[in-house]
């Protein structure tokens, strides 16, 4: 079974850097899979900021690309997003998914999310 | 970027009714490349629909998407007490990955 867990600090200050974990079992993130981080401002959407493959290929939103940095350490079996220059728009729960087979699919597995507040 | 408009905002239905939901994107999108997501409070999303009318693993027949161009359905035959939540579709296949407003199905 499949499994994927998000970690990291539920409080950032504005103008700062949010760092979050992605925990990958059940699979190996050297698979052909991708491995994507999508995040949710409360009572809103879903918004893809980006993905990462085993070899280290990046694909990012373009519209958060100037401040998004997604990295993979595949002896952990885990993957990475920083976010910079935070502000208030960016709190919002984040979840990290998984793309099956290429890197455009959808997200068939999905981590349970972490809340992130952006606050002084 | 292709943007999805998803109606109506909210549907009030009872245990048993049916739910047709729509998605609409401001241009033409592949079929092969339209998912729907199931959401519930406090919960990630899950994967209901891929390719526009393929279900995804363990989800229950009751559960149909379709449509083709720039407009898709999903349909509940018969809504279930678990099926109230928010509803997303996602155009995918190329950047970038993008999702509907979302469809929330409350019970009335």
């Amino acid at each position: 079974q499949v499994q994927l867990q998000e970690s990291g600090p539920g409080l950032v200050k504005p103008s700062g850097t949010l760092s979050l974990t992605c925990a990958v079992s059940g699979d190996s993130i050297s698979s052909s899979n991708w491995w994507s981080w999508v995040r949710q401002p409360p009572g809103k959407t879903l918004e893809w900021i980006g993905q990462v493959d085993h070899g280290g290929s990046i694909n990012y939103n373009p519209s958060l690309k100037s401040r998004v940095t997604v990295s993979v350490d595949k002896s952990k079996n885990q993957f990475f997003l920083k976010l910079s220059s935070v502000t208030a728009a960016d709190t919002a729960v984040y979840y990290c998914a998984r793309n099956p087979n290429f890197d455009w699919n959808a997200f068939d597995i999905w981590g349970q999310g972490t809340m992130v507040t952006v606050s002084s | 970027e292709i943007v999805l408009t998803q109606s109506p905002g909210t549907l009030s239905l009872s245990p048993g009714e049916r739910a047709t939901l729509s998605c609409r994107a401001s241009q033409s999108v592949n079929s092969a490349f339209v998912a729907w997501y199931q959401q519930k409070p406090g919960q990630a999303p899950r994967l209901l629909i891929y390719g526009a009318s393929n279900r995804a693993t363990g989800i229950p027949d009751r559960f149909s998407g379709g449509g083709s161009g720039t407009d898709f359905t999903l349909t509940i035959s018969r809504l279930e007490p678990e099926d109230f939540g928010v509803y997303y579709c996602q155009r995918y296949g190329s950047s970038p990955l993008t999702f509907g407003g979302g469809t929330k199905v409350e019970i009335k």
